[in-house]
């Protein structure tokens, strides 16, 4: 069936504009969760949705950060007033439940700021 | 302490050869553990999980865990150039996963 998908794959953007980016779990997935990888950094835990609530929101890391879920399917992350160190490759991942579940990544956004 | 850590590699086998990967973590309430494969410029791909102590093998993988020791390991037999990547290992006690920084591995043909 078909995996994660997430759009757009490219994303470059100005400082200080907002942007948003778009994660489609796999159907029947009830988790999904934001992750973002940049140099340095590793891969970190931004949020986990089990349905339409979002019970850790922990690693967002400031208030500019925020996500919805609808329809228990597709999430957006949206990044306010966007700054250079939010440069990194977003990654989104569903899961067939939310504890322990294997979570399965898509392709991710490469965010670029300039 | 990194919660999760990983040999710092890189590592480098001969084709045909076991290529062990080692992963230690902090969190002793930790009930899942995962091996991912990421190759460059791509997203990280599930290989491997595995739940309670021992071994679990699938093809030429085999995930080792060993909670009293706070150990997580994947074995790759017949190592082979496509397996070159950077290997992942990551742990959850609840829902998210906590990533080590991966290892780099090369399978020279």
């Amino acid at each position: 069936g078909a995996g994660v998908s997430q759009s757009p794959s490219n994303k470059v953007t100005e400082k200080g504009k907002d942007v948003e980016l778009r994660c489609d779990p796999i159907s029947g997935h009830t988790a999904l969760y934001w992750y973002r990888q940049s140099l340095g950094q590793g891969l970190e835990f931004l949020i986990y949705f089990q349905g339409n609530s979002a019970p850790d929101k922990s690693g967002l890391p400031s208030d500019r950060f925020s996500a919805e879920r609808t329809g228990g399917s597709v999430s957006t992350l949206t990044i306010q007033r966007t700054q250079q160190e939010d440069s990194a490759v977003y990654l989104c991942a569903s899961s067939l439940g939310g504890l322990g579940y294997e979570q399965y990544f898509g392709p991710g956004t490469r965010l670029t700021v300039t | 302490q990194k919660e999760v850590e990983q040999n710092s590699g890189p590592l480098s086998v001969p084709e045909g050869a076991i290529a062990s990967l080692n992963c230690t973590y902090s969190d002793r309430g930790s009930q899942s553990f995962f091996w991912y494969r990421q190759y460059s410029g791509k997203s990280p791909e599930l290989i491997m999980s595995i739940y309670s102590n021992g071994d679990k093998e699938d093809g030429r993988f085999t995930a080792q865990l060993n909670k009293a020791s706070q150990y997580v390991s994947l074995l790759i037999r017949d190592s082979q150039p496509s397996d070159s990547a950077t290997y992942l290992c990551a742990v959850s006690r609840g829902s998210r996963l906590t990533f080590g920084e991966g290892t780099q591995l090369t399978v020279n043909p």
